[in-house]
């Protein structure tokens, strides 16, 4: 089981620009979740998908929009890129249910200079 | 979900010696979920204990539950330089995978 995997690792964008992350779950799992992670923070909730739907939204700007795909990889996507959209990209993977662990993937780390 | 508090922000322990993390929580919960991260990497999920639950071993870690203190504890026994690393409690309350995350125990394991 190669568990949650992400792509790419690392990503160097410049202001202004587009960039498209990439999320595979963990086999089994049909819930993805995205959150930023800034240094010397802890991971912020960017927003949740299930069933190719948005659930849940963290507090994000609409640059930040996502998709999930018929088997159930994801994509988050942002737009008009900020400096301060600077930071590791965590996606979690879950089976849907009340007491089932969240995966997380190894990040991709993106710079926009 | 709501949000878990670490408490320390910084701990270090030489090799050998046990590490014991706390944490806070505001309202009821499902469960409550330990991670580990190193050198600002993917989290790892180290043990889930559920609402119903007071304690539970895995390994060298042991994890405390008090509902009525709404508070748990991470105890790393006999810890190891590969501890070394960022540890988060979070705690989840049903309805969806939204993990509220506080800034983390900074663990330091000295040789």
């Amino acid at each position: 089981d190669a568990g949650v995997t992400q792509s790419p690792t690392h990503l160097i964008k410049t202001r202004g620009q587009q960039v498209t992350l990439r999320c595979s779950p963990k086999s089994g799992h049909d819930t993805v979740s995205w959150y930023q992670q800034a240094l010397g923070q802890g991971p912020q909730f960017i927003f949740q998908y299930y069933e190719e739907e948005e659930r849940q939204r963290g507090n994000f700007p609409d640059r930040f929009s996502g998709h999930q795909f018929p088997n159930y990889s994801s994509e988050l996507n942002v737009n008009a890129l900020l400096l301060g959209d600077s930071a590791l990209y965590l996606c979690a993977s879950r089976r849907t249910g009340e007491n089932t662990e969240a995966f997380f993937g190894q990040g991709t780390r993106l710079t926009v200079v | 979900s709501q949000q878990g508090e670490e408490d320390p922000q910084a701990l270090s322990i030489q090799e050998g010696e046990n590490a014991t993390m706390n944490c806070s929580y505001k309202t009821s919960i499902n469960n409550l979920q330990w991670y580990r991260q190193n050198s600002g990497r993917g989290l790892v999920h180290l043990i889930l204990i559920r609402s119903n639950e007071r304690e539970k071993h895995s390994g060298r870690l042991r994890v405390t539950l008090d509902t009525s203190k709404k508070s748990s504890s991470l105890l790393i026994t006999a810890s190891r330089a590969a501890d070394t690393a960022s540890y988060f409690c979070v705690s989840f309350k049903g309805g969806g995978n939204k993990l509220t995350f506080g800034t983390g125990t900074q663990l330091k394991v000295e040789l």
